[in-house]
């Protein structure tokens, strides 16, 4: 298994632009989230996903769409980037079954001048 | 907000156990104690979990207070490779998992 897979690992954004980064997993979970982490800051949850089709929001969306169209692929999408935005994001996955342990992906590292 | 408190930072010598401490005084029945652990430049990985007795697996043990208001994660015998980001969580099936800003371990050579 692959585990949680997300790209790209880099990017760099122009203020205004979109993009989307992408997140699969490979482990069949129906629970899906994605974190962003700023310069010495602990984790903040943006969107979550509970299963395909189903999607909520965390502590900080704002500027942020998300999908579940398959178990598979979470996708996160900045609609119109700003500086505010440069961080390191992390999507997770877990079963929908205890303990509800959560796996993490290696992160895209955004950085919007 | 987060649902548990943990001190910003420790420091432990090398080789010598380290006890990190974890309040959750709002945790519901149905909470797993879940903690995780960030090293640098890297995404958080699992640790250990735990619902109402001590654990212990391979890479460190569990304590939970009787209550359950409380638990202890602890690294009986710390290296340098464990400095890092220790994070303590609540978790339950579908409920949004919450990052606090978890404890920065620090071990002295």
């Amino acid at each position: 298994n692959a585990g949680v897979t997300q790209t790209p690992k880099f990017q760099v954004l122009k203020t205004g632009q979109s993009m989307t980064l992408q997140c699969a997993q490979d482990m069949n979970h129906e629970y899906m989230s994605w974190y962003r982490q700023d310069p010495g800051m602990g984790l903040r949850l943006i969107h979550y996903s509970v299963g395909a089709g189903i999607t909520d929001q965390g502590e900080v969306p704002n500027g942020y769409n998300v999908s579940r169209s398959t178990t598979e692929d979470f996708p996160l999408r900045l609609l119109s980037a700003a500086p505010s935005q440069t961080s390191v994001y992390f999507c997770a996955s877990r079963q929908d079954r205890a303990p509800y342990e959560q796996y993490f992906g290696p992160g895209t590292r955004l950085t919007v001048t | 907000d987060a649902k548990t408190t943990q001190p910003n930072s420790m420091e432990s010598n090398e080789e010598e156990p380290v006890h990190l401490p974890c309040n959750h005084s709002t945790i519901s029945g149905t909470d797993y104690i879940h903690w995780y652990r960030q090293l640098p430049s890297q995404g958080p990985e699992y640790v250990i979990h735990g619902l109402t007795s001590n654990v212990n697996n391979r890479m460190a043990s569990l304590a939970i207070a009787e209550d359950r208001k409380s638990s202890t994660l602890i690294l009986h015998r710390a290296t340098l490779r464990d400095a890092a980001v220790y994070y303590c969580i609540l978790s339950y099936r579908d409920d949004k998992i919450i990052f606090g800003k978890g404890t920065r371990l620090h071990i002295l050579p």
